[in-house]
Parts: C-alpha cells; structure tokens; sequence
C-alpha cells in the first residue's frame, strides 16, 4: 500500500481558499486517490476521489498532475464548519482495506 | 443520503467481559469494514467482511477479535475479553463495491473498558 505524507496542520480564514496537498511518491498503476473528513467524535466522511487530473464535486476539487506523486485537495472559500481532519488515502481498486494516515487538522478562523 | 447505523453510542464494560458492536450497513452494500479510533489518535484499521468472509485483517485483530454477519442486514464485532487498551470509538463502514468507492461510515460506538 502506498504511504502518504501530509500536513500535520493548517490554519486558514473564512472566504478563503484552502489547498492541502498530499504526497504519494510510491503510488501504483491501480491506485486511486481519496480524501475524507473527520469532525470530532464522528466517522470519516468521503469527500473526493480522482485517478488522474482534475475532479470537481460540489463541496471540492482534487487536482493530482501527471505523475501523479502528490494531490491537492482544494476547499473554496472555507467556512469556520469546515474545520476537521483531512485524510488523503491510496488503495488500489480491488483491495480491501484503506489505511489512515495522521491527517491534516484544519483550523478555520473568523 | 443512505447511512450507517452503529449501535449502542456509548458501551462501558468491565475488563475481560465480552462485547458486541452492532451495525447496520448500507443495504445494497457488499463490503463492509470496522475501524476504531483512540482519542486523539488515527482511524485505525482492523478487519474487512466481503462475501461472507474476511478478506483482511491488521495485526490489532488477534483472537480476542471477530466479526459475523449473522441474518444478511447485521455486521457485528464481538471482543471477547476486553482490555483496557481497547477502550476507543469503533467505526463501522460499508461500500458498494470495494475500496474504489467511497466508504460510508457510521457515527461509532464509543467502547471504555474500565
């Protein structure tokens, strides 16, 4: 399974635009990139998935460039609500587990 | 949006009595997962369930462990003799078709053995 490296933290304002990027140098040709948030006593949450380039959904944007090494997750204009742990995950499309990281913990300020 | 349902919320146990964590996945969902998180500490994983079966499972999940899909809606995790190490917020998640798609978690089941 491939490592990833990210932040440990971040400290961003509301309105503003919020990029965490992610490292993955040993990704595999089936692997596919997947953030998740996690609030406070409550259960990771899938945000984003993207195999190559850009993916947009209505709450983010995943950018992930050719050799796809690293990823960015982008959040537009943050709200105080959006503070939480992000976890960028690799897994491979046809195994069965995901494993965790550290995260990065956003803190939004007003 | 289709959820997870955890239950109980909170379990208090004395150590060494046995656990049962209950779950009910998503329903058209075939690949179902625990985790448990320590406070202040990383989701951690320990086993996933597909076609009746574990298809793997960490190191975490010794003997003491195992989980069950007993009537084709329940997921369950059983800790047979529980430690005080085990004390943390077990998380339940399902798929629809493995780890390509998103993973739908439920809100966890706080477990402090004492």
């Amino acid at each position: 399974l491939a490592k990833t490296t990210q932040p440990i933290s971040m400290d961003s304002y509301e309105g503003q635009e919020v990029n965490i990027t992610c490292s993955h140098n040993n990704i595999a040709t089936n692997d596919y990139i997947t953030w998740y948030q996690q609030f406070p006593s409550q259960g990771p949450r899938f945000i984003i998935q993207g195999y190559k380039t850009k993916v947009t959904n209505e709450v983010a944007s995943l950018f992930i460039p050719a050799d796809r090494k690293s990823s960015t997750l982008s959040l537009p204009r943050v709200s105080l609500s959006d503070t939480a742990v992000y976890y960028c995950l690799v897994a491979m499309n046809r195994d069965d587990k995901i494993i965790f990281g550290k995260g990065t913990r956003l803190h939004i300020l007003p | 949006e289709p959820e997870v349902t955890q239950t109980p919320s909170h379990q208090v146990t004395q150590m060494g009595q046995e656990v049962i964590l209950r779950c009910v996945p998503i329903s058209n969902h075939l690949y179902f997962y625990w985790y448990r998180q320590i406070l202040g500490q990383k989701v951690e994983f320990l086993v996933s369930f597909y076609n009746n079966e574990i298809s793997e499972k960490s190191e975490i999940f010794d003997d003491q462990f195992s989980v069950e899909r007993p009537d084709g809606s329940n997921f369950t995790l059983k800790i047979r003799s529980t430690k005080l190490e085990d004390s943390a917020m077990y998380f339940c998640a399902s798929s629809g078709a493995g780890v390509n798609e998103k993973l739908f978690f439920g809100s966890g089941t706080q477990l402090s053995v004492l």
